[in-house]
């Protein structure tokens, strides 16, 4: 499976916008890229993906480069309610149901 | 809203003992899956399910098994609970196997 590259951790103001880099080098051709996100104590939460263009949703927006070697999670303006783990995962579409979770990206947001 | 409900939130088993962890999802979807959370290794797949009577093996399997006898309903059953089993299970469903994934809270298991 192709493997992505998350910070740790990063730290965010309350209402200020949240940059979370991904990099995935060796992403393929069918590879979907997918974002989930954690709260304490729940299970994962959907948040969105892409193939090759930008995406947005109520949640948040996602930027992927031309390349597709990285992509870029944007929530818009944090909330403390957006505390969680951040995994960006790359999903085969020619292979489907599986999704690979890593270390993720763990925010934290400062009131 | 989709709704995934695992059976308990915590379960402490004996070593040896058989342990069921039920899953029930509401939305009639076709996909189920057993993950394992552990602390440094991320989610982990163990079996998938894409449609009644149907499995699928994930990355992790040994140890493990599954049953789907109706659509909305995917057990996991631990044969014998080892000590190594000691983890948190979530389990999830989708529509297509393409789909985003629905969670439900997780059940955190103690085998002793």
């Amino acid at each position: 499976d192709a493997k992505t590259t998350q910070p740790n951790s990063m730290e965010s103001n309350e209402e200020e916008p949240v940059h979370l880099p991904c990099n995935h080098s060796t992403i393929s051709g069918t590879d979907y890229i997918h974002w989930y996100r954690q709260l304490p104590s729940q299970g994962p939460e959907y948040v969105i993906h892409g193939l090759t263009s930008n995406v947005n949703n109520r949640m948040a927006s996602l930027a992927i480069a031309e390349d597709r070697k990285s992509s870029t999670l944007i929530l818009h303006r944090a909330t403390l309610r957006d505390a969680a783990v951040y995994y960006c995962i790359l999903r085969d579409g020619a292979a489907g149901n599986k999704l690979t979770f890593g270390g993720g990206t763990r925010v934290l947001v400062k009131p | 809203d989709v709704k995934v409900t695992q059976s308990s939130r915590y379960l402490v088993k004996r070593t040896g003992e058989k342990v069921f962890l039920e899953c029930v999802q509401d939305m009639d979807h076709e996909n189920m899956f057993w993950y394992r959370q552990d602390p440094g290794l991320g989610l982990r797949l163990i079996y998938f399910s894409y449609d009644v009577k149907m499995k699928e093996k994930g990355d992790i399997p040994e140890g493990y098994s599954v049953s789907r006898e109706k659509k909305e309903r995917f057990s996991l059953i631990l044969e014998s609970a080892s000590t190594n089993q000691t983890s948190m299970y979530l389990c999830a469903s989708c529509i297509r196997g393409w789909d985003e994934q629905y969670f439900g809270p997780g059940t955190r298991l103690t085998v002793t």
